[in-house]
């Protein structure tokens, strides 16, 4: 069974401070990709990153990166320099090429402080 | 500017009722999609369809319909047999067989009493 597991249901940063939030899958299937979302209180979910199975580098767009650890089944999400709205829910999400859905973990709550 | 359009922002109905979500999007995708999102449960699929008058469901579809009888459109009916239908509904769409591109609607939040 296909499965993403996210462990920390809230994270607190300092302004400026990076912050690593978690994230574990579990798939038998070798072709599969793993996307993150931001979702501020408004609902609206937002595409933040993308790494493919098969990619080689660790996929970066801006502040954010995604550390990939394919042995370990790990694609921690990494917020760079963390502001103020990033405030918000963070979800980790697979996609197997095999299906045509998106499976999400159950989130992790992001706060940002002064 | 292209995009999904979930209206009404929320939505009350009386326990018994059913009710219908709206979901339109002009980017011209193939796939839409249907989640609930409860409270420390993240995002579950409901129905899915990859192409116009076809759709699959998803891993909570019981007590659920939907229809496709155009490729912009995709509505969510939460019928009278769906035990506890109080959540917040969030639409999606994108290219089949596209790695990324899942486009999300602003959600209806539906509360029943």
């Amino acid at each position: 069974a296909q499965k993403i597991t996210q462990t920390q249901p809230g994270m607190f940063v300092q302004e400026k401070e990076a912050v690593t939030l978690d994230c574990t899958y579990d798939t038998s299937d070798p072709s599969y990709g793993l996307f993150w979302y931001k979702q501020p209180s408004s609902g609206e979910m937002i595409f933040l990153i993308y790494q493919g199975s098969y990619d080689q580098q660790n996929a970066t767009e801006g502040r954010y990166s995604l550390n990939f650890q394919k042995a370990r089944k790990s694609a921690n999400l990494v917020i760079s320099a963390s502001q103020l709205g990033d405030s918000a829910m963070y979800f980790c999400a697979m996609k197997t090429y095999n299906t045509d859905k998106l499976i999400f973990g159950t989130g992790t709550r992001l706060q940002v402080f002064p | 500017d292209g995009g999904i359009t979930q209206s009404p922002k929320y939505l009350f109905r009386k326990e018994g009722q059913n009710v219908t979500l709206s979901c339109e999007q002009n980017l011209n995708h193939d796939a839409m999609y249907w989640y609930r999102q409860d409270p420390g449960q993240g995002l579950r699929l409901i129905y899915y369809s990859q192409i116009v008058n076809d759709f699959q469901k998803g891993d909570i579809a019981e007590g659920y319909s939907v229809s496709r009888e155009k490729k912009e459109s995709f509505p969510l009916t939460v019928t009278s047999a769906q035990k506890n239908p109080t959540a917040f509904y969030l639409c999606a769409s994108k290219i089949p067989g596209s790695t990324r591109g899942y486009t999300f609607g602003s959600g209806t939040r539906l509360t029943v009493v």
